[in-house]
């Protein structure tokens, strides 16, 4: 079975840093593209970030760029979230997804996802 | 950016109805387009893909349809377990954007 587990999240303050994990399972996780994508209090769903499934490009969502690193270990089947100077406006659960969607440099359509981990951002 | 609006933002309706939710893109996504349904406490789920291929494992009482900005998920004939809230997402380009979701309410 398909499986990701997130872990990392928790209670920083602003401007502090934090690294999320997306641990997978059920699958070759070496081929496979993978996003977060987060979902606000009172917000819809907001992507935040891709990686290519050899960890060669990546992509931001500009509420983050410059901010968050997305990495990956293929050894480890980790997906990987750096998140550095967060905002009260990152407070939000962060989600992973594999991406099914077929050929090279297509993104787009996520199943599974895991359930999330919880990140806030408050003094 | 290309931008997303579902419509409604909420629905009531019964089980054994026909229920529809509306998806408009800012600009053409071609069928670039996928829907996802998510129960409160739970991951989103992927019913359908490039506009209206269903997910494998999704009852066929879902259906996708549009191209181009104007987009159509219809459920046929609504289960107490569709009760939910439905997103669409645009994946023609980064950054990927999501619809801001059609709660489906029990009437």
């Amino acid at each position: 079975e398909v499986h990701l587990l997130e872990s990392g999240g928790g209670l920083v303050q602003p401007g502090g840093s934090l690294r999320l994990s997306c641990a997978a399972s059920g699958f070759t996780f070496s081929t496979s593209a993978m996003s977060w994508v987060r979902l606000a209090p009172g917000k819809g769903l907001e992507w935040v970030s891709a990686i290519s499934d050899s960890g060669r490009n990546t992509y931001y969502a500009d509420s983050v760029k410059g901010r968050f690193t997305i990495s990956r270990d293929n050894s480890k089947n980790t997906l990987y979230l750096q998140m550095n100077s967060l905002r009260a406006e990152d407070t939000a659960l962060y989600s992973c997804a594999r991406d099914i969607r077929e050929g090279r440099d297509n993104y787009g359509w996520f199943d599974p996802w895991g359930q999330g981990t919880l990140v806030t951002v408050s003094s | 950016d290309i931008q997303m609006t579902q419509s409604p933002s909420s629905v009531s309706a019964s089980v054994g109805d026909r229920v529809t939710i509306t998806c408009r893109a800012s600009q053409d996504i071609n069928s670039w387009l996928a829907w996802y349904q998510q129960k409160p406490g739970k991951a989103p789920k992927l019913l359908i893909y490039t506009a209206s291929s269903l997910q494998s494992g999704v009852p066929s009482r879902f259906t996708g349809s549009g191209s181009g900005t104007d987009f159509i998920l219809t459920i046929s004939s609504l289960q107490p377990e569709d009760f939910a809230t439905y997103y669409c997402q645009q994946a023609k380009s980064f950054p990927l954007t999501f619809g801001g979701g059609t709660n489906v309410e029990i009437k």
